[in-house]
């Protein structure tokens, strides 16, 4: 089993849809969690972190259930400039700082 | 200013040659990743440097792998005698000892081994 898991999509979705991504992490020792962002041939980029609370940026609201090893991303109102890969990420410490980045969903957003 | 650097951006080389990629981190970084990314996967964890500390090297996928960090800066990441499994994207990041999970990526290095 991977250590982290994603739904590769795609998601095709029109503009304006919401959106929802899934992630599951297996190491209960995991400590932080992250959204990168990869758009097509380019480098991640990170998109927000996710806390304990949830937190929301813009359109953009991240949630973890740490009892269920769980992590979420939702995009609202979805714009064209949102198609890329989404990928989850769990950071933790007992592994002395090592990533581990899932595999991604792809997210296509058609006019 | 100026974010994380690679060199090569493209690498084509036969299989059995040597390779030497190489990454200049974010001045001030103390924190360096390598990673592979094969087309159309996630990112596979190859080597992580942290300030002094002995590397952690556990994804590294084979010995003809290994990268060095000079002077806390510059890596240079190590393939010997190429195979075709090995053509891949490889990405450098840098992150600061108190923010490890907001890594900064340099644009990679695409190797083709033919």
């Amino acid at each position: 089993r991977k250590e982290v898991e994603q739904d590769p999509g795609p998601f095709n979705v029109p503009e304006g849809a919401t959106v929802a991504f899934n992630c599951t992490y297996s190491n209960s020792a995991s400590q932080s969690f992250f959204w990168y962002r990869q758009d097509c041939r380019k480098e991640p980029k990170l998109l927000m972190s996710v806390y304990s609370s949830g937190n929301e940026d813009g359109r953009f609201t991240a949630q973890l259930n740490r009892a269920s090893q769980y992590i979420s991303l939702l995009i609202r109102d979805s714009k064209l400039s949102d198609s890329a890969t989404y990928l989850c990420v769990v950071l933790t410490y007992n592994q002395g700082g090592k990533l581990i980045f899932g595999q991604g969903t792809e997210l296509s957003v058609k006019p | 200013g100026a974010g994380v650097s690679q060199s090569p951006s493209n690498k084509v080389t036969e299989k059995g040659k040597d390779v030497e990629l190489r990454c200049d981190p974010i001045s001030g970084h103390t924190a360096l990743y390598w990673y592979r990314q094969s087309l159309g996967q996630g990112l596979e964890f190859l080597i992580y440097f942290q300030g002094n500390s002995a590397p952690d090297k556990s994804g590294l996928p084979s010995d003809r792998f290994s990268a060095e960090r000079t002077g806390g800066s510059v890596s240079t990441l190590t393939i010997q005698r190429t195979q075709q499994e090995d053509s891949a994207v490889y990405l450098c990041a840098s992150s600061v000892q108190g923010a490890l999970g907001e890594q900064y990526f340099g644009p990679g290095t695409r190797l083709t081994v033919t």
